[in-house]
């Protein structure tokens, strides 16, 4: 099973802050995707990485997969209220046969207008 | 479009009873998956499909069986229901299993009392 650990599970801050949410595991992803879970619904993809170094832009949101494609970080700058929400990290495994989705634990984003 | 739609909402079973979640998509993707959704264990892959005629077993089969009924439906059913199988469950497709956006039901809230 490979396993990727987000951190902090739980996150709360003032509206404008800025904040950075972790995706770590120790085994290699072909790719990496982010989503956002609000309350009652599913899942929404976010964006996907697939370069080790990789570094996407969305509005205020940065994603970047790290070098060895073990690992991923989203940073939002000026934070929102319409932030808040679980986000969610889910790897593509790089072994042929195993390329489904393993997704993270999960960072519970409060933003504090 | 309805994208993947999952019926029913909500339910609640007593333990020993039978069920089947339904999930439908109409976006003619290859792939489907079923996960449970647990706090602090974010969202764990039950079973999935990778084309219409195949399923295979995820991380957390155990007590659960599935149906890929043809290429829009995929189907899960719960034999005997026990209280740890108490947890929101989503059903979700994709175009192919390989670094694709993974578009998501909103999920079925089930009560194992």
């Amino acid at each position: 099973t490979q396993l990727l650990e987000q951190s902090p599970q739980f996150l709360s801050i003032q509206e404008g802050e800025n904040l950075t949410v972790y995706c770590n595991s120790s085994s290699v992803f072909s790719s990496l995707q982010w989503y956002r879970q609000e309350p009652g619904e599913g899942p929404v993809l976010l964006v996907t990485v697939v370069t080790g170094g990789e570094v996407k832009k969305l509005k205020r949101l940065t994603f970047q997969f790290g070098d060895a494609r073990k690992d991923s970080s989203l940073h939002i700058t000026a934070a929102q209220p319409g932030d808040t929400g679980l986000y969610l990290c889910a790897g593509e495994g790089s072994n042929f046969g195993n390329e489904k989705l393993t997704f993270g634990t999960g960072t519970r984003l409060t933003i504090i207008p | 479009n309805a994208g993947v739609t999952q019926t029913p909402k909500f339910q609640v079973l007593k333990t020993g009873q039978s069920m089947t979640l339904q999930c439908a998509q109409d976006m003619n993707h290859n792939s489907m998956y079923w996960y449970r959704q647990d706090p602090g264990m974010g969202l764990r892959l039950i079973y999935y499909s990778a084309s219409e005629g195949t399923t295979d077993k995820g991380e957390v089969p155990n007590g659960y069986n599935v149906s890929r009924l043809n290429k829009r439906e995929f189907s899960l059913r719960l034999e005997s229901a026990a209280p740890s199988q108490t947890s929101v469950y989503f059903c979700a497709s994709s175009e192919h299993q390989m670094n694709t956006e993974a578009f998501f039901g909103q999920g079925t809230r089930l009560t194992v009392v």
